[in-house]
């Protein structure tokens, strides 16, 4: 079964600082990889994807992740964080079956904190 | 557009109650998915629709859980004789096929 672990549970970070939050996920085939943002009292929405192609991907609100797959890692990065990036971060997998996508596998989530 | 729809929102019962949570998915979404959130945990996958195939069920954690699809479209979670470790919310997802998925705002159980 695939797994995906987040590394950091908490992050608390000051306005500009430079953040990464890793994630690696356990999975010898073709797979999806998404990191979905849930802001307070909101649903969870898609914040970045890759599917295929540059392993260098950009999502919204500045964010960008890398697949390595060599490492099984999709980090999620983005150079200087302000206040409103404050939210639940979820890295996300799956098997890419070719024609449909199927269930994800979620990691546990990482909450970021940013301080103004 | 209008996007995932659940309700309740929020839903008390007594344990040994049974239960129904409805999602409506985003129109034309042909792929439904059921997960549940407890807390301090990750989202953990409980059923996936996909058009008219068969549903993949792998993720129901005891017979006590089932789900439907009706027409493609709204969909059902029942969980009979709740038991406090059910207690959770309960998120649905619809998505386009190879498109990533859309989120519902949940559904907070709470069996007392």
């Amino acid at each position: 079964a695939q797994s995906v672990s987040q590394h950091n549970h908490h992050v608390i970070l000051s306005e500009a600082a430079s953040l990464e939050l890793g994630c690696n996920y356990s999975y010898g085939g073709t797979v999806n990889l998404f990191w979905y943002v849930q802001y307070p009292g909101q649903h969870l929405q898609l914040l970045l994807k890759y599917f295929s192609g540059d392993p260098l991907v950009k999502g919204i609100k500045g964010f960008e992740a890398e697949f390595i797959k060599s490492k099984f890692s999709f980090n999620l990065r983005k150079p200087s964080v302000q206040w409103s990036d404050t939210a639940e971060y979820f890295c996300a997998v799956n098997a890419d079956r070719g024609s449909t996508l199927g269930r994800l596998y979620f990691g546990r989530g990482t909450q970021l904190t940013v301080w103004p | 557009g209008a996007g995932v729809s659940q309700s309740p929102s929020n839903k008390v019962t007594e344990k040994g109650k049974d239960v129904e949570l409805r999602c409506d998915p985003i129109s034309g979404h042909t792929a439904l998915y059921w997960y549940r959130q407890r807390l301090g945990q990750g989202l953990e996958f409980l059923i996936y629709f996909q058009g008219n195939s068969a549903p993949d069920k792998s993720g129901l954690p005891s017979d006590r859980f089932s789900a439907e699809r009706t027409g493609g479209s709204v969909s059902t979670l029942t969980i009979q004789r709740t038991q406090q470790e059910d207690s959770a919310v309960y998120l649905c997802a619809s998505s386009l096929v190879y498109q990533p998925q859309h989120f519902g705002d949940g559904t907070r159980l709470s069996i007392l």
